[in-house]
């Protein structure tokens, strides 16, 4: 079975810009989990989704949104892209909505110029 | 608010030798604490999970264990070698959300 996939691998955008990045679960998980991880730091939540629900949220500005689509995937957008926005941005999937076992993809590599 | 500590930031050490990295956490209230390893650039593999009411997870030459009293987990790490070249990441799980440590990385000299 296929794990965690995230497109694209890189992204590089400039200031102001939107930017969507896509992840798809491992079969059967139906969580979905985004994280941003800031150079030389640990990565920071910012949505949890399952069944299509919002069931967390990080302290993050507006800007950044996600959905959940019926076939479990996500997409997370950040608007109005700030330098500070330059990040390895993961994604992680669970069979539950409780976080057990986290699966994380290999990240998408936001760089904002 | 839930903070994570690793402790140290950064270790070497000589192929062969036994280490132990540090994580303590300041909220008891957790679901589960999980170990995962970082390559640079990459994504997160999970090494080790222990629930809440657990003390400690063994896997091949890891074993991770779990103070919730006293908000502190050790990963030991036997006979290191080369490839165990990593950020190791501590994350304790509470209501939807991981807490993450920033990381200790580890260097396997030969």
């Amino acid at each position: 079975d296929a794990g965690v996939t995230q497109s694209p691998t890189h992204l590089i955008k400039t200031r102001g810009q939107h930017v969507t990045l896509r992840c798809s679960p491992i079969s059967g998980h139906k969580s979905v989990s985004w994280y941003q991880q800031v150079l030389g730091q640990g990565p920071q939540f910012i949505f949890q989704y399952y069944e299509k629900e919002e069931r967390g949220r990080g302290n993050f500005p507006d800007r950044f949104s996600a959905r959940q689509f019926p076939n479990y995937s996500s997409e997370l957008n950040v608007n109005a892209l700030l330098l500070g926005d330059s990040a390895l941005y993961l994604c992680a999937s669970s069979v539950q909505g409780r976080v057990e076992k986290l699966f994380f993809g290999s990240g998408t590599q936001l760089s904002v110029l | 608010k839930q903070e994570v500590t690793q402790i140290p930031a950064a270790l070497s050490v000589p192929e062969g030798e036994n280490l132990v990295l540090n994580c303590s956490f300041t909220d008891s209230a957790i679901y589960n604490l999980q170990w995962f390893r970082q390559d640079p650039g990459k994504g997160l593999t999970s090494l080790l999970l222990i629930q809440s009411s657990q003390r400690e997870q063994t896997s091949g030459r890891l074993n991770a264990s779990l103070d919730k009293s006293s908000g502190r987990s050790t990963l030991y790490i036997a006979a290191s070698q080369p490839g165990d070249s990593a950020t190791y990441l501590c994350a304790v799980t509470s209501g939807s959300r991981l807490t993450f440590g920033e990381g200790t990385q580890l260097t396997v000299n030969p």
